[in-house]
């Protein structure tokens, strides 16, 4: 099993949507989400981080995290052709020093 | 305040040259972790430093190196390098306190490509 899942896409959503990214992960010990969108040939860049249940907003973003259910979403409204990118689910474990565990990434167009 | 910056950005090598990949990190962060991207794999931890100690390693073979000095910058190299060796290396870093989420800021990696 992997530790982080991501659903695999690409999604793909109309301007003005909202786009619902999933991450499910494996290690019921997990401390803290995050997410990351990279643009194509370039680095990730930090979106949102959680670390508790419950829903955390900020802009267009919200995370939703349910640790019983070991299960992190990313949900962005009014889904803009600029939020075209690949969006990355990273965990900290808290027990592994400096190592984040990283999804393989969903790919997501959101066409004008 | 300064993001990471990492050096050079593109580099080109033959087999069986060695590299060294240089990261600067943010002002006041003192954790440097380093990363591995390819298609193929996604992302894969290296290695990571804090306070110019190694704290944890990723499973690659003993061809990858680094180090972080006093200022906290640090260097990876990678000897005798192999085709697979061609990725882009991202550092990330991170000032972590103890018993607070430890939030991860990447640089603009190197893209490596082997020849």
């Amino acid at each position: 099993q992997k530790e982080v899942e991501q659903n695999s896409g690409p999604l793909s959503v109309p301007e003005g949507a909202i786009a619902s990214l999933n991450c499910t992960y494996s290690d019921r010990g997990s401390q803290s989400f995050f997410w990351y969108r990279q643009y194509s040939g370039k680095s990730p860049e930090l979106i949102m981080f959680i670390y508790s249940n419950g829903d955390k907003e900020d802009g267009r973003f919200t995370a939703q995290l349910n640790k019983a259910s070991q299960y992190v979403s990313l949900l962005i409204r009014d889904s803009q052709p600029s939020d075209s990118a690949t969006y990355l689910c990273a965990v900290d474990r808290g027990s592994t020093l400096g190592r984040l565990y990283f999804g393989r990434g969903t790919q997501l167009t959101v066409w004008p | 305040k300064a993001g990471v910056t990492q050096t050079p950005r593109y580099l080109i090598k033959t087999r069986g040259q060695q590299v060294t990949l240089s990261c600067s990190p943010i002002s006041g962060h003192r954790s440097v972790s380093w990363y591995q991207q390819t298609p193929g794999q996604g992302l894969q931890f290296l290695f990571e430093y804090f306070s110019e100690t190694q704290r944890n390693k990723g499973n690659f073979p003993g061809r990858f190196s680094g180090r972080q000095f006093s200022n906290s910058r640090s260097e990876m190299n990678v000897s005798t390098l192999e085709l697979g060796d061609s990725a882009l290396y991202l550092c990330a870093s991170s000032f972590p306190l103890a018993g607070e989420q430890e939030t991860q800021y990447f640089g603009p990696g190197t893209r490596l490509l082997v020849l």
